[in-house]
């Protein structure tokens, strides 16, 4: 049983701003919520983490409201590059501390 | 800094047989997880290493078992290897500034058929 839920796939157009959001409704209360980027045949990529409000860094923004059920990924101004599946992780602690990554977002980039 | 890296990147097994990967993971982090990835059920935990101890462990059966070494370096092995085990598995690194914290770097994965 899924402990986050994303959107399986979203389409975008170059230049546009992409906003990809994960739910995840039993978050432990001190975790961190991490966002991944996987290219095909690569092991995923850190892009940003956070806990609460928002985070922002160089490639992308961290969007958590106050009751932490959900975060938002931000993409400014994406390219063809950015075509990837991303994904949000979350610590999940039940009797047996484990990792769960969500199913992953697959983000296609149309020129 | 060098990157997290796994041996060999390739490898192909016939049921019944066993498999041990390793990973070097960056200088200074002490904490390893390995990840087993399919196009059927994604990528799955399957345990974290820290300081030479099992912290963490996802669910997946005794076939699976891994270790640390006294210099960070990890290996994971599968024993009585079954067809399903095929997959790419993933070492990731972390400095683990925090317990809750899950900033990784992955390796580039270790591609396992079995046959």
């Amino acid at each position: 049983l899924a402990k986050t839920t994303q959107p399986i796939s979203m389409d975008s157009y170059e230049g546009q701003e992409v906003n990809i959001t994960c739910s995840h409704n039993n978050i432990a209360t001190n975790d961190y919520i991490t966002w991944y980027q996987q290219f095909p045949s690569q092991g995923p990529r850190f892009i940003i983490q956070g806990y609460k409000t928002k985070v922002t860094n160089e490639v992308a923004s961290l969007f958590i409201p106050a009751d932490r059920k959900s975060s938002t990924l931000s993409l400014p101004r994406v390219s063809l590059s950015d075509t990837a599946v991303y994904y949000c992780l979350v610590g999940w602690n039940t009797g047996g501390f484990k990792t769960i990554f969500g199913a992953g977002t697959r983000l296609f980039v149309k020129a | 800094k060098a990157g997290v890296t796994q041996t060999p990147r390739y490898l192909i097994k016939t049921r019944g047989q066993q498999v041990t990967l390793s990973c070097s993971p960056i200088s200074g982090h002490r904490s390893v997880s390995w990840y087993q990835q399919t196009p059927g059920q994604g990528l799955q935990f399957l345990f974290e290493y820290f300081s030479e101890t099992q912290r963490n462990k996802g669910n997946f059966p005794g076939r699976f078992s891994g270790r640390q070494f006294s210099n960070s370096r990890s290996e994971m092995n599968v024993s009585t290897l079954e067809l399903g085990d095929s997959a790419l598995y993933l070492c990731a690194s972390s400095p683990r500034l925090t317990i809750n914290s899950y900033e990784q770097y992955f390796g580039p994965g270790t591609r396992l058929t079995v046959t």
